[in-house]
């Protein structure tokens, strides 16, 4: 059965450092998307991405965050400046059908800033 | 804004039945889900409602009232397995975003 994956499964970085987060979608959903849990807290929408673009984005994905579709295969996310608070699970998902169809969801990467 | 509230904690013992329920307030709805969610894990897709009614699949069922803006998740033939928290999750906005639920966990006792 396809599934969405992940890399890395955890990361460790210093306030201040650059990450990216990968993500491979399923083969053929067209939409992915980003979210993000807190410890102990509920899944919180970051960004939804369609055809090489952003058609969504919460408050919380501020210029600190970017999303990219560098091949037919990965979608990345990228926080340039880490902050404390960013250490959370980080969730890619994707779906096929466009809106309200169903999303499935990697399997997180959690990440931890020092 | 968007809000949707859910018990935070449901206990039942093994084989026995439980109604997890979820009150919402959106615009722009489209839809409401349920994931399934165990520690550290992925949240897991469950249920999907897009009309009013009961869904069925398997041991779960879904079911949604749009006039109560108010769902619910009923799981049968509790398992150990079961253990997890759970999520009720709606379409918003131009029906790609999913805003989740504050979950509520669901403790299956011997």
């Amino acid at each position: 059965e396809p599934e969405v994956t992940q890399t890395p499964s955890h990361q460790v970085t210093q306030m201040g450092q650059e990450v990216i987060l990968r993500c491979v979608p399923i083969s053929n959903h067209l939409y992915f998307y980003w979210y993000r849990q807190i410890l102990g807290q509920k899944v919180e929408f970051l960004v939804s991405f369609y055809n090489n673009e952003i058609s969504e984005k919460s408050e919380i994905f501020d210029d600190q965050f970017s999303v990219e579709r560098p091949d037919g295969s990965n979608f990345t996310l990228k926080i340039r400046s880490t902050k404390l608070e960013d250490s959370a699970m980080y969730f890619c998902a994707s779906n096929g059908g466009g809106r309200s169809d169903t999303q499935y969801f990697g399997p997180g990467t959690r990440l931890t800033v020092l | 804004g968007q809000s949707l509230e859910q018990p935070s904690e449901v206990t039942a013992v093994e084989g026995a039945i439980v109604q997890i329920n979820c009150t919402y307030q959106t615009s722009g709805f489209y839809g409401l889900s349920w994931y399934q969610q165990h520690d550290g894990g992925a949240p897991t897709f469950l249920s999907y409602n897009a009309l009013d009614g009961l869904e069925e699949t398997g041991r779960f069922s879904s079911f949604l009232s749009r006039s109560d803006s108010y769902g619910y998740l009923l799981l049968q033939e509790l398992q150990m397995k079961d253990s997890a928290s759970y999520f009720c999750a709606v379409f918003t906005g131009g029906g790609n975003k999913l805003t989740f639920g504050t979950g509520t966990q669901l403790k299956v006792e011997l």
